[in-house]
């Protein structure tokens, strides 16, 4: 297990249709967490899991937004009837939960909405 | 809510030289983590150096220093020797200790090295 792996890496989407990412954490990580960043800003937390658990949302993410983790391994962000303003990088990240907030980041699934 | 201000949008400094990165935040909590994470033109982000607030030694990670001042609510990177491969994004993050809250980001400094 070499990192937390996003998949895709670059997403192209009309406006209106639904996308769906996924991420896989490194396996022994308990803790997920999904991140939004647009250019020239840092992330912005979305939401976050422990192990199947959806424990927090940010108002960030709409009705729109709905993010899962069947199983307590891999996690799934789905956005519904995408807009333009969707566009952005979203980010993964996995962590410990007695690793002092120690948390490594996926490489991103950049979105663009036309 | 906590925020994390990064003041310096910009910052450049010759290769070989040491360079300051400055941080502010703002909490109501006495337990918390800070990092300093680095985002590399490919936008993968790495853990530059963390801090657990309880502790007062500053942190160090080979030519990576924080000089973190609890009372200010600063928390500052210095990287001496710089180097070509240290340029990047920078950016300082918060996480607070009771919960499990995730990370508040600063906007971020872009450092430029010069050859």
């Amino acid at each position: 297990d070499t990192g937390v792996s996003q998949d895709p890496r670059h997403k192209i989407t009309k406006r209106g249709q639904n996308v769906t990412f996924r991420c896989d954490p490194i396996s022994e990580h308990n803790r997920l967490y999904w991140y939004r960043q647009t250019l020239g800003q840092g992330p912005e937390f979305l939401t976050y899991f422990q192990n199947e658990a959806q424990l927090e949302k940010s108002r960030l993410l709409s009705d729109r937004f709905s993010a899962e983790r069947p199983k307590g391994s891999f996690s799934t962000l789905e956005i519904q009837r995408t807009e333009q303003g969707d566009s952005a990088m979203y980010l993964c990240a996995s962590s410990l939960d007695w690793g002092g907030r120690l948390a490594f980041f996926g490489q991103g699934t950049r979105l663009t909405v036309v | 809510a906590q925020t994390v201000t990064q003041s310096q949008p910009e910052m450049s400094v010759q290769e070989a030289e040491t360079v300051t990165l400055s941080c502010t935040y703002d909490t109501s909590e006495s337990d918390y983590y800070l990092f300093w994470y680095k985002q590399p033109p490919s936008r993968q982000m790495i853990l530059v150096i963390r801090q657990e607030a309880y502790k007062q030694q500053n942190a160090t990670e080979n030519r990576f220093s924080v000089n973190f001042q609890k009372a200010a609510k600063s928390f500052s990177l210095k990287i001496s020797d710089s180097q070509l491969g240290d340029a990047a994004m920078y950016f300082c993050a918060y996480s607070g200790g009771g919960g499990a809250d995730g990370l508040t980001f600063g906007k971020g400094t872009h450092l430029i090295i010069q050859p």
